[in-house]
């Protein structure tokens, strides 16, 4: 049971155009997610985030949009560059104490010059 | 500022020989310490979690095991490795209430 879904393992954007990543989750207990980037042999590095009260969440070019009763969340980067290139992971947690994350599968962004 | 290890990076083991892998938090007390394993071109699963010493949440039944002696330091194990533990860990930690988990650089294990 995959409770955070993203359902593009890769996406192929040209530079300085938009990259628009997308989740999907299951579990309405869900209230805080993120967005991590993350490089071949190394860990997640954290992006950003955002609570369940907020529909948007904005941070230099990253900016990430909630939809609850779609059970959806996308990332934004604008304008794209070629060091975004690596895979994006959302993840979700319904903050049960021990702040247990669940993570999607990853896509892979590839930012073409 | 804090900042997470780990070590070994990589690890080539033999099928049945046992594992030991750590991770030390700096900068930071009373973290939430977590083992995530990454199999290859798969997602991110939580293998263990910590909210403070001596205690250890199992998230999936498995041939590994987790301790936590100290307020900081986080070990993965396992006696006997099977061909289906290769794979790339992570430790991560967080300070409760943030829900933001950081991540080390991971070990890359491989099991022949």
């Amino acid at each position: 049971d995959q409770q955070v879904k993203q359902n593009s393992p890769s996406l192929s954007v040209q530079e300085g155009r938009i990259s628009i990543l997308n989740c999907d989750y299951t579990n309405s207990m869900f209230d805080y997610f993120l967005w991590y980037k993350k490089y071949p042999a190394e860990g997640p590095t954290f992006l950003i985030s955002i609570s369940s009260i907020k529909d948007k969440n904005e941070d230099g070019r990253f900016t990430v949009f909630l939809n609850k009763s779609a059970k959806h969340l996308s990332l934004h980067i604008v304008p794209s560059q070629p060091g975004d290139s690596a895979v994006y992971f959302c993840a979700a947690s319904a903050r049960q104490g021990a702040q247990k994350l669940v993570f999607g599968q990853g896509t892979r962004l590839t930012i073409n010059p | 500022s804090q900042t997470i290890h780990q070590w070994p990076a990589t690890l080539v083991q033999p099928v049945g020989s046992p594992l030991s892998l750590e991770c030390t938090v700096e900068g930071t007390s009373n973290p939430n310490l977590y083992w995530y394993r990454q199999a290859a071109g798969r997602g991110l699963q939580l293998l263990f979690y910590s909210v403070g010493i001596g205690q250890i949440s199992s998230e999936v039944p498995q041939n590994l095991s987790a301790s936590r002696p100290q307020d900081r330091q986080f070990i993965l194990s396992s006696k006997k490795l099977l061909l289906s533990d290769s794979g790339f860990y992570l430790c991560a930690w967080s300070v409760p209430p943030s829900d933001t988990q950081y991540f080390g650089p991971g070990t890359r294990l491989t099991v022949l």
